[in-house]
């Protein structure tokens, strides 16, 4: 079964800075995606990023990034410039390719806060 | 193009009742799946339905259940209600022909037992 696990229940940031969001992730598929999603006070998730694993390449949503490290099973999350607006609880999330992808296994989350 | 639907927003009950709630996903998606979200166990998926038809179920007992109507709207029930099935429930809907593909959240609604 896969596992997922954010380490960090908050996080704080100032406004324009730059702030990680750490994940790991278990998993014995070998081609599978992950994804970010951030669900502000409003309670509507919506999906921030999204990583293929087979691509090399780290994926990037403007001021979202991810770094992708397979070997280690690791999914960090990024966020540049932060605005006042990114304040949410962020979800590290694995689809199960068993299942079509609709079944997420979610991380606890992490609760950021952006300081103005 | 309409969000996901979910209705009510808000509801109390009562434990032993049951609660049907009502999911409308985005126009052309034929996949729903349900969500718990509690402050102790955080988000786990209850089920999906592709088709009218139940694709994916989670770890709840029985007495959680869902159904999908051929416009794919879709309802969970929950009968015989526990303190314990106090939550938040998420909906989300996705195309479900390919995947994985991104899932489109409702804003869920807020149950409450009493």
């Amino acid at each position: 079964a896969q596992t997922v696990t954010q380490s960090q229940p908050e996080m704080s940031v100032q406004e324009a800075e730059t702030v990680t969001l750490s994940c790991t992730y278990d998993t014995s598929e070998s081609d599978y995606y992950l994804f970010w999603y951030k669900q502000p006070p409003s309670r509507q998730m919506i999906l921030v990023i999204r990583q293929e694993a087979y691509k090399q390449q780290n994926a990037t949503e403007n001021r979202f990034s991810v770094n992708f490290q397979k070997a280690a099973k690791s999914f960090s999350l990024k966020i540049s410039d932060s605005q006042l607006g990114d304040a949410a609880m962020y979800f590290c999330a694995y689809p199960s390719q068993e299942t079509s992808g609709s079944r997420l296994t979610f991380g606890e989350g992490t609760q950021l806060t952006v300081n103005p | 193009k309409a969000g996901v639907t979910q209705t009510p927003r808000y509801l109390i009950k009562t434990r032993g009742q049951q609660v049907t709630l009502s999911c409308s996903p985005i126009s052309g998606h034929r996949s729903v799946s349900w969500y718990q979200q509690t402050p102790g166990q955080g988000l786990q998926f209850l089920f999906e339905y592709f088709s009218e038809t139940q694709r994916n179920k989670g770890n709840f007992p029985g007495r959680f259940s869902g159904r999908q109507f051929s416009n794919s709207r879709s309802e969970m029930n929950v009968s015989t209600l526990e303190l314990g099935d106090s939550a938040l429930y998420l909906c989300a809907s996705a195309s479900g022909l390919t995947g994985p593909g991104e899932l489109f959240f409702g804003e869920g609604s807020r149950l409450t037992v009493l």
